[in-house]
């Protein structure tokens, strides 16, 4: 089972909400990551987590928080976004975090427009 | 710092042929990992191909193999026997091998259109 599973796929949310993003993988991989992709461009990192500590935060605005409970689960905290904040939000895994061999596996992403 | 450049916007190939997409690189590790992914117009990045730095042969999966010439930089995905259902976005991306974590670092992208 190769497989990220993301839910919502779509969102919508307006400027005051607070929503969440999950994301599950069953791979037994140690290391997750969230990318944001605007539109017609490549995805950017965001957050990495190993062994369900925060490893990397690439200057993440506050209003995006993300939450690691258990080493198959993936959680973004959205709250007080901004409109430009609308772009599709794609998680991965990996088996492991450093070295190179270990490709990530992305799950399908979540459209999230910010009204 | 380790930077990728995909010079295609867009390609066009007919069905059953063969297409080959630019990939360059740079980076001043000597120890790193090229990608292929795939990302049709539903989203999901589809892993397709890896090359170690270290790798001697050119890697292959399938119709994929990747033109690896390390001394010029480059990544090049070649795709054979093109299907309408390669019709999608690819993108090249390098691995980043730190003592804590691995980063991606995406090219731009190439368009690929497949016609009949």
């Amino acid at each position: 089972d190769t497989e990220v599973t993301q839910t919502p796929k779509h969102l919508v949310m307006g400027m005051t909400n607070k929503k969440s993003l999950k994301c599950e993988q069953h791979m037994g991989h140690r290391a997750m990551y969230w990318y944001k992709q605007k539109a017609k461009k490549p995805p950017e990192l965001m957050f990495v987590y190993s062994y369900e500590k925060l490893s990397i935060n690439e200057s993440v605005p506050s209003r995006f928080s993300p939450e690691c409970p258990n080493s198959s689960l993936l959680n973004l905290h959205l709250h007080a976004l901004q409109p430009e904040d609308s772009a599709l939000y794609l998680c991965a895994s990996s088996p492991r975090l450093a070295g190179g061999s270990y490709e990530q596996y992305f799950g399908p992403g979540t459209r999230l427009t910010v009204t | 710092a380790q930077k990728i450049t995909q010079t295609q916007p867009g390609m066009f190939v007919q069905e059953k042929e063969a297409v080959t997409l630019d990939c360059t690189y740079d980076t001043s590790d000597p120890s790193y990992g090229l990608f292929w992914y795939k990302q049709p117009s539903s989203g999901e990045m589809i892993f397709l191909i890896y090359q170690g730095s270290y790798d001697q042969q050119n890697a292959t999966e399938g119709r994929y193999s990747l033109n690896f010439q390390k001394a010029r930089k480059s990544a090049n995905l070649v795709i054979s026997a093109s299907q309408l259902g390669d019709s999608a976005m690819y993108f090249c991306a390098m691995s980043d091998y730190t003592g804590t974590a691995s980063k991606l670092t995406f090219g731009t992208g190439t368009r690929l259109q497949v016609t009949l």
